[in-house]
Order: structure tokens, then sequence, then C-alpha cells
């Protein structure tokens, strides 16, 4: 959508190499979420951050809001071929009865 | 236990046929939203229910689409007229809370791919 845009379009990484996806909104967040998808499959939930200047981890995955609750980051510690996906951002905006999601970011890691 | 399940997963339809789609949410889900995937692109809402009542439906591309939630459970969205540009997947999502809510988190179904031929 054009309320957020998601940067890399794709990536391609030598197994092992960190990496970092950004999602920026042109509006206030009121949550901003992360999932992944794979290829003819549903969307699969990471993970949700609301506060700005909140960090979360899973695995070796985190993600972090910053203050002005605008932009978030998706980083991606010695990635595995697992990781391979299509990584999407999406939000609820402040005043809008809607979810918002970015063009996601298509990641290939190679063994 | 059972997710959001969506029937059916393929259908190819002609131009001009009417098509429904179901969605089966999580039991017990308050929340339940409708979007449409194009190939290569993220999810564009279509429309987001709280329990029956459609609280939103800004993302219906045109009238020939329609969505219904009477029951508050199993929601369908109807294409009447399909045009090839309606060919995507549509996805359904539910969620225990509302839109809002700082505990809030979809769930996705599989999604149905729609080709209109």
């Amino acid at each position: 959508s054009q309320e957020l845009e998601q940067s890399p379009q794709s990536l391609i990484v030598q197994e092992g190499k960190n990496l970092t996806i950004n999602c920026t909104s042109s509006k206030t967040l009121y949550g901003l979420y992360w999932y992944k998808q794979k290829y003819g499959e549903g969307l699969i939930f990471l993970m949700m951050l609301q506060k700005g200047g909140e960090e979360k981890s899973h695995e070796k995955i985190t993600a972090k809001l910053d203050e002005k609750k605008q932009q978030s980051s998706l980083h991606i510690t010695a990635s595995q071929p697992s990781h391979a996906g299509i990584y999407l951002c999406g939000a609820h905006l402040w005043g809008f009865n809607k979810f918002y999601f970015g063009s996601g970011t298509k990641l290939n890691v190679k063994p | 236990g059972a997710g959001v399940s969506q029937s059916p997963r393929y259908k190819v339809a002609k131009r001009g046929q009417d098509v429904a789609l179901r969605c089966d949410p999580i039991s017990g889900h308050v929340s339940l939203f409708w979007y449409q995937q194009a190939l290569g692109q993220g999810p564009e809402f279509l429309t987001y229910f709280q329990n029956e009542a459609q609280l939103d439906k800004s993302g219906l591309p045109s009238d020939r689409f329609f969505a219904e939630r009477p029951e508050g459970s199993v929601s369908t969205l109807k294409i009447q007229r399909t045009q090839q540009e309606d060919s995507a997947v549509y996805l359904c999502a539910s969620s225990l809370a509302v839109l809002g809510a700082t505990s809030y988190e979809q769930y996705f179904g599989p999604g149905t791919r729609l080709t209109v031929t």
C-alpha cells in the first residue's frame, strides 16, 4: 500500500550473513506487525511492536520500532536457508479501521 | 487446534460468472478481515468485521464485491460478474481481539486463488 513503504523489494544473501529489512509509514503507527509468507501459503505472524523504541526478538530475528513510531526494521542474524520467503510489514494506523501491508521483501538465502 | 480455513483453495471462473469464497475463522474470534493479494504484492485490505458488524468496507474495489458475516462467525466474500482483474489470492484473517487492542494478533487462512479466464 502507499501508506507503508518496504525496502528492499528483494534480497539475496549468502548463508550466515546478516540482513535488514525496513518499513516506513506515511502516517503515525498504532501497531506495527511483521509477517512471513511462503509461496502459496498464508501469512505467519512473527512479532508486533506498539511502543516507540520497542524491540523484540525471536530466535535470530529482531524487530525494532523507532521512537517516532513511523519506521520499523527487521534484522536477521546469521541467515539460514529456512529464513527464505517473503517478509511483510503490516500496520494499524491511528484513526483508521483497517490494516495496511507493505509490498513485501523477497528473501533468498544461498547455502 | 483448528486454524482459519478457506474454501475453495482454488477457483477458476469464466469472466462474467459469480463466485463465493468462504472463510471459517477460529472459533470465538471477534475480528475478521478480507484481503486481496495480487502476484508479487502485499495484501490489500478489502473489509473488516467485528462480530457480525461490517465496520469498514472501503477497500472493496467495486460494487461487484460484497462480504457478509451474518452470525458473527463464518464469512463469505461474493464477487459478481467476475472480471480478469479480479484474479488474485483472497486471504481471510481472524483475531480474538478487536483492532486496536494491545493484544491484537491476526491469524491468516491459506487463501483462495481465484483465476478469471
